[in-house]
């Protein structure tokens, strides 16, 4: 089952414009993570951001996560068509020797250069 | 250092078979966990193993197991082979839980006809 919940489904931008990603969870949580896929190969980990968190950098990615309202987004700024892949948001609810991710189905980015 | 590698690539099977799938994580990762990925479930999580042990595991039918050896790869297998099995299964290791990101392999694909 599905924890996590991107918005919107599909993205299509110019190069050099900003991206902005939203997800949306269920339950409690111990972090939230991001994760980026290109053309149906692994996974790549781009940031973690734990619950007690609200703001996280790295590079041109910024998240921030509200548990409050249970959502986070990712902003990928001054996009490149290198960014075009998936991207997922994956829930950590368990915690310990019970952390397991779920996640969302994804958000497809399209930079157009 | 060197990444997660799943061996084979690529797979093509018929109904009925069965298939063992294999992953090297991270050295010194001791936790690997197994995603299925289908265009219509999206990830869905098999299993982690921990120390030899299966620490978690998912909403899958008994024909799904998998087993770590000592030295922390893992093996997946597959008996009874159903079409509906076609997917991308992605491993992922960590270093000694979810709670620190994953770091994910190309993948196998797997194909049954």
């Amino acid at each position: 089952s599905q924890q996590g919940e991107e918005d919107p489904q599909a993205l299509s931008i110019q190069e050099g414009e900003n991206a902005t990603m939203n997800c949306s969870y269920k339950t409690s949580i111990n972090n939230l993570q991001w994760y980026r896929q290109n053309s149906g190969r692994g996974l790549v980990h781009l940031i973690l951001i734990r619950s007690n968190e609200r703001e996280k950098h790295s590079g041109r990615l910024r998240v921030t996560l509200d548990t409050s309202k249970k959502s986070s987004s990712l902003l990928i700024t001054a996009s490149r068509a290198a960014d075009t892949a998936s991207y997922f948001c994956a829930t950590d609810a368990g915690g310990g020797a019970n952390s397991k991710l779920t996640f969302g189905k994804g958000i497809t980015l399209s930079v157009r250069p | 250092k060197a990444g997660v590698t799943q061996t084979p690539r690529y797979l093509i099977k018929t109904r009925g078979q069965q298939v063992t799938l294999s992953c090297s994580p991270i050295s010194g990762h001791r936790s690997v966990s197994w995603y299925q990925q289908t265009p219509g479930q999206g990830l869905q999580f098999l299993f982690e193993y921990f120390s030899e042990t299966q620490r978690n595991k998912g909403n899958f039918p008994g024909r799904f197991s998998g087993r770590q050896f000592s030295n922390s790869r893992s093996e997946m297998n597959v008996s009874t082979l159903e079409l509906g099995d076609s997917a991308l299964y992605l491993c992922a290791s960590s270093l000694v839980t979810a709670n620190y990101g994953y770091t994910f392999g190309s993948g196998t694909r797997l194909t049954v006809v």
